[in-house]
């Protein structure tokens, strides 16, 4: 089964600009969450999709949103880029069914931004 | 809210020696945890997980148990290798936000020959 994927593994921006993530999850999977890794605040929960739907959603700024499509795809879109949203961004799937779920990770995309 | 407490990095070992990595949790009602890995320039892979007290979860000789007493969820490992250097995510996945995972600031493990 193939795993997790994100596009692009890495992208330079500037400030101001916007960019979009990709994630496609492991097939049959329907949840996608996607989180921000940095050095000084680790790891942190952005927003979950289930079913195309927003089911949580961390404490981020407006400026990040996502979405996903009906075959389970999602992408992340960061608007108005700032130095501060320079990160790994994490993608991970899983079956969304409770009580819990095994999350499965991407590589990850490297977004800096200068 | 939901938070996870690991001990702090770097732990340095010699190759063959026991491992320790202390994780402590706060969180209502009863969490899932997970013990996830990352290697330099990858994502995250789980190593172990446990969904209930006492549950023990186990892989490639890594070992965790669930102990709700003293909220703990401690990683070890009798016999470091070299290629377990790496950094290590302790996390919880609340009740009721199954798909939410509450991470550690992460223990980095090197082990040297």
């Amino acid at each position: 089964k193939a795993g997790v994927t994100q596009t692009p593994r890495y992208l330079i921006k500037t400030r101001g600009q916007q960019v979009t993530l990709s994630c496609s999850p492991i097939s049959g999977h329907r949840s996608v969450s996607w989180y921000q890794q940095t050095p000084g605040q680790g790891l942190q929960f952005l927003f979950e999709y289930f079913s195309e739907t927003q089911r949580n959603k961390g404490n981020f700024p407006g400026r990040f949103s996502g979405r996903q499509f009906s075959n389970s795809r999602s992408e992340m879109n960061v608007s108005t880029l700032e130095l501060g949203d320079s990160a790994l961004y994490l993608c991970a799937s899983s079956s969304g069914t409770a009580p819990y779920n095994e999350q499965f990770f991407g590589p990850g995309t490297r977004l800096t931004v200068l | 809210g939901n938070s996870v407490t690991q001990m702090e990095g770097p732990v340095t070992l010699s190759e063959e020696a026991f491992l320790t990595i202390n994780c402590t949790y706060t969180a209502t009602g009863y969490p899932s945890l997970f013990w996830y890995v990352q290697y330099p320039g990858e994502g995250l892979q789980l190593l172990l997980k446990a969904t209930k007290a006492d549950d023990k979860g186990s892989n490639k000789g890594f070992e965790a148990t669930y102990r709700k007493e003293t909220t703990s969820f401690h990683l070890e490992k009798g016999s470091v290798q070299v290629s377990d250097s790496a950094v290590y995510f302790c996390a919880l996945s609340g009740t009721g936000t199954a798909s939410k995972l509450t991470f550690g600031t992460g223990t980095r493990l090197q082990v040297t020959l």
